[in-house]
C-alpha cells in the first residue's frame, strides 16, 4: 500500500501562501494522489487531485515531483478559514480506500 | 441537494445496546463508504459499498454490520456497543471507484459515545 508521510504541524500567515509537502515514495503508477482537509470536527472537504501533472483550480495548486515521490499542496493566499486538517492521500491496494494519515495541522496567523 | 446526510448527529449508548446509523446520498453515486475517526487519528474505514446490494470489509470492520438496500442509502450497525466505539463516525459517497479519480462527500458526522 502507498502510504503518505506529512509534517504534523505548520504555521502560516495571513495572505502569505502556504505550501504544504507530502511525501509518497512508494507510490504506484496508476495511483492518484488527493489532498482533502478537515475544517475543526465537519467532515473532510476534497481539494484537490493529480497524476503526474502539476494542477491548479479555484482552491489550490497541487506540485508533484517528476518522480512522483513527493508533492506540495500550495494555498496561494492563506486565509484564518484555511486553519484546517490537510490530508495527502494515495490509494492503497485494492483501490477502495483512500488511506487517510493523521495529516497537517496548518494553522494561519493573523 | 443536500449532499450527505448522516442521522442521528449525536447518540450516547450503554454498552451492549444496538444502533443504526442511516447515510443518505442525493447525488446518485455507486460508492458509498463509513469511516471512524478517533481523537487525534485521522480516518479509517469500517466497511463500503460499490453499489445497490453489495457491501465489502475496510480497515476496522469487526462490531459493525453495514446493508445497502437502496442505492441512496447506507446503513451502519452496532449490534452490542463497545465502549472501543465511542467515535465520531463519518459517511460519504463517491460517483467513482477503483483505480480512477474520485472525489468524495462526506457527511457532517455522527457522534457516538458508549458508556
Amino acid at each position: 500500500d502507498a502510504k503518505t508521510t506529512q509534517p504534523p504541524s505548520m504555521d502560516c500567515a495571513e495572505g502569505r501562501a502556504a505550501n504544504l509537502p507530502c511525501n509518497h515514495s512508494t507510490i504506484s503508477g496508476n495511483e492518484y494522489v488527493y489532498w482533502y482537509r478537515q475544517i475543526h470536527s465537519q467532515g473532510p472537504q476534497y481539494i484537490i487531485h493529480g497524476l503526474k501533472n502539476n494542477e491548479t483550480n479555484e482552491m489550490a495548486s497541487l506540485i508533484i515531483t517528476e518522480d512522483r515521490k513527493s508533492s506540495t499542496l500550495i494555498l496561494p493566499h492563506a486565509t484564518l478559514r484555511d486553519t484546517a486538517v490537510y490530508y495527502c492521500i494515495v490509494e492503497s491496494t485494492g483501490a477502495n480506500n483512500l488511506f487517510f494519515g493523521t495529516g497537517t495541522r496548518l494553522t494561519v496567523i493573523p | 441537494n443536500a449532499g450527505v446526510t448522516q442521522t442521528p448527529k449525536f447518540r450516547v449508548l450503554k454498552t451492549g445496546q444496538s444502533m443504526t446509523l442511516l447515510c443518505a446520498q442525493d447525488m446518485n453515486h455507486e460508492y458509498m463508504y463509513w469511516y471512524r475517526q478517533d481523537p487525534g487519528m485521522g480516518l479509517r474505514l469500517i466497511h463500503y459499498s460499490v453499489g445497490e446490494g453489495t457491501t465489502a470489509k475496510g480497515e476496522v470492520p469487526d462490531g459493525y454490520n453495514v446493508s445497502r438496500l437502496k442505492k441512496q442509502n447506507f446503513l451502519l450497525g452496532l449490534e452490542s456497543a463497545a465502549p472501543s466505539q465511542t467515535s465520531v463516525y463519518f459517511c460519504a459517497s463517491s460517483y467513482l471507484g477503483g483505480f480512477r479519480y474520485r472525489e468524495l462527500f462526506f457527511g457532517e458526522g455522527s457522534r457516538l459515545t458508549v458508556l
